[in-house]
Order: C-alpha cells, then sequence, then structure tokens
C-alpha cells in the first residue's frame, strides 16, 4: 500500500487481557516509531526501530510493553494485562533514515479500550 | 530532559489573516525542527521540515528558525478554516536521536 496501515482500527478488551497491535510501515521505509496519544494530550514516545533492531526503548511505560519487529518491515506492539490506564490511541509512523527520521508518515492509529 | 514547549491554545484568528504559531526548545544542540498539522480524530500530518536558520516558504506557509534564540515558529498566511486543527512543533537532536513533539497549539479560523 502507499500508507503507513495499522490493525485492528479499533479493539476493545477486558482488564487484564493481553492485546497486539500492528504495525505496517511504508515500503523501504528503515525507521519506525510507536507512539501513544490520550485523548486531548499530546503524542507520548514509546519506542523506534532502526530496521529490526530498538535504539531506544526509553517510553515503553513498564514491563507489560514490548514491542518487535521483523524482516525490517511489520512491527507488533504488544501489551501484556492490559490496565484501563492503557487505554489510548496507538499511533505508528515510519520514515526514511536517510532524511534523520524526522519526516515520519504516521498511520491512522489503533483505538485501544480498556473495560 | 530536552523539550519541546507551545502554548495549547486556543488561538483563534478571523478568516484571511495570518495565523502565528511558535514552539520553544531546551537544547541548544538541536539540529532538525519539524512541523505536524492534527485534525480532530485524525493523525498527525508532517507539513513542514526546517533545518537552517531564517525562513523557508512552502505555498500558504512559512517556517521560521532561529537556533540563537532556540525558537521555531509557523506563519499561515490567508488562513482558511480548513486550516483549523492542531499544530504540533517538534524538535530532533541529533540524526540518530527521536524526535520531541511539542503537546500542540490548537488553531480555530473564524470565518
Amino acid at each position: 500500500g502507499a500508507g503507513v496501515s495499522q490493525s485492528p482500527s479499533n479493539k476493545v478488551t477486558e482488564k487484564g487481557k493481553d492485546v497486539e497491535l500492528r504495525c505496517d510501515p511504508i515500503s523501504g521505509h528503515t525507521a519506525l516509531y510507536w507512539y501513544r496519544q490520550s485523548l486531548g494530550q499530546g503524542l507520548e514516545f514509546l519506542i523506534y526501530f532502526q530496521g529490526n533492531s530498538a535504539p531506544d526503548k526509553s517510553g515503553l511505560p513498564s514491563d507489560r510493553f514490548s514491542a518487535e519487529r521483523t524482516g525490517g518491515s511489520v512491527s507488533t506492539l504488544t501489551i501484556q494485562r492490559t490496565q484501563q490506564e492503557d487505554s489510548a490511541v496507538y499511533l505508528c509512523a515510519s520514515s526514511l533514515w536517510t532524511s534523520g527520521g524526522g519526516e515520519q508518515f504516521f498511520g491512522p492509529g489503533t483505538r485501544l479500550t480498556v473495560l | 530532559q530536552k523539550e519541546v514547549e507551545q502554548n495549547s491554545g486556543p488561538l483563534s484568528v478571523p478568516e484571511g489573516a495570518i495565523a502565528s504559531l511558535n514552539c520553544t526548545y531546551s537544547d541548544r544542540v538541536s539540529q532538525s525542527f519539524f512541523w505536524y498539522r492534527q485534525y480532530s480524530g485524525k493523525s498527525p500530518e508532517l507539513i513542514m521540515s526546517i533545518y537552517s536558520n531564517g525562513d523557508k516558504e512552502d505555498g500558504r506557509f512559512t517556517a521560521q528558525l532561529n537556533k540563537a534564540s532556540q525558537y521555531v515558529s509557523l506563519l499561515i498566511r490567508d488562513s482558511q478554516p480548513s486550516d483549523s486543527a492542531t499544530y504540533l512543533c517538534a524538535a530532533q537532536y541529533s540524526s540518530a536521536s527521536k524526535i520531541i513533539f511539542g503537546s500542540g497549539t490548537r488553531l480555530s479560523i473564524r470565518p
């Protein structure tokens, strides 16, 4: 596809369940980013990948959060034992690293609701 | 802690006027700066990037960077109601680092 895609677009889960969120970046983009945005708030950085490695995981809120990227393409963000405060929109973005990574293209997001 | 600061607004500007959005950043060695626009319920989209001191123009948008004063601004000429959105300023401190987003300024263009 032409843009960044994310799935599912909406996810409703019960507290304590695990969820997996998927991001498919733009073809050829080596850098991939995960952010979280709560209602009316700014972007909260979670993690970024350069290729398959994650140089900066500093934004992951707790050890319940993990992410991986395989084949330099698709990435999965996993949240274990979800809590109500995990409810937010999870955004993925990708960029060409040759641009320094700042010119990012965002996917439509996954809206996560934890009941 | 490297930070990017923006006035949250809302900033209300009459249609046809110039909207001026400002952003300050805390780290003198930052290299690259970006403006993103986010419509309500949508994802951010890149409007402009700026890397050198001075002005950079793209259509109705002008980004201004002053590294000595550590501020970056975005001017929108001939503001339209469709410009009503939240504008996010972002800074990148080195080519190998993540970018830091400000919390955004909500802009409202009144007809």
